[in-house]
């Protein structure tokens, strides 16, 4: 099967510092990651896709220079939450997907920004 | 913008009994839908996958449908136990992968 891992699985942080939380395809290469929260009892909301090689799209609402998206190569796409603050703390998850089959989801990481 | 709706929020049912989740969504032109399960803290394991061509995908004790002209689709778990006590998401989605998710199901099951 498809294996998507995300490190770290929990980050608690200052505020004001940075985060970087990784998500790598294990076993094929995913043209597209994608990256959603996920706050206390709401749906999981996609923030962003990204395309290997190239910018990611944000969804309205995402700020693109708070949450930096890196889609360097076919087995690694990183999110990095700028100067976090407490309302950035939430559950990121991502998933990837190779071309013309379903995503598949790593584990996701708990933020705590205190 | 698809909407992505489940019901009901939160069910309760003792062991053994076979339960109906729904899941209905706005815009019917959608690729393909799923079912997920979460454990609380946890990610999400796919249960089921629904491709827009097709009706119904069954793995075990779990049978999912698939009406997409009416915009909605079941999840049929047979005779639940207290392992299957999780969150279960449904999903859409549309040709780019991107999901659009429901807030989820809380099932309990009780011994």
């Amino acid at each position: 099967g498809a294996v998507v891992s995300q490190h770290p699985s929990r980050v608690i942080c200052k505020s004001g510092t940075s985060v970087k939380i990784e998500c790598r395809s294990l076993d094929f290469q995913a043209t597209t990651m994608f990256w959603y929260r996920q706050f206390p009892k709401q749906s999981l909301m996609l923030m962003a896709t990204s395309n290997e090689g190239s910018k990611a799209t944000y969804e309205q609402g995402v700020e693109k220079d708070k949450f930096l998206i890196n889609h360097a190569s076919l087995t690694l796409s990183t999110l990095t939450v700028t100067s976090a603050h407490p309302e950035d703390s939430s559950f990121y998850i991502c998933s990837a997907s190779r071309r013309a089959t379903e995503a598949f989801f790593g584990q996701g990481t708990r933020l705590t920004v205190v | 913008k698809q909407e992505v709706t489940q019901i009901p929020a939160a069910l309760s049912v003792p062991e053994g009994e076979n339960l109906v989740l729904n899941c209905s969504f706005t815009d019917s032109a959608i690729y393909n839908l799923q079912w997920f399960r979460q454990d609380p803290g946890k990610g999400l394991t796919s249960l089921l996958l629904i491709q827009s061509s097709q009706r119904e995908q069954t793995s075990g004790r779990l049978n999912a449908s698939l009406d997409k002209s009416s915009g909605r689709s079941t999840l049929y778990i047979a005779a639940s136990q207290p392992g299957d006590s999780a969150t279960y998401l449904c999903a859409v989605s549309d040709s780019g992968y991107a999901l659009n998710f429901g807030k989820g199901t809380s099932l309990l099951v009780t011994p």
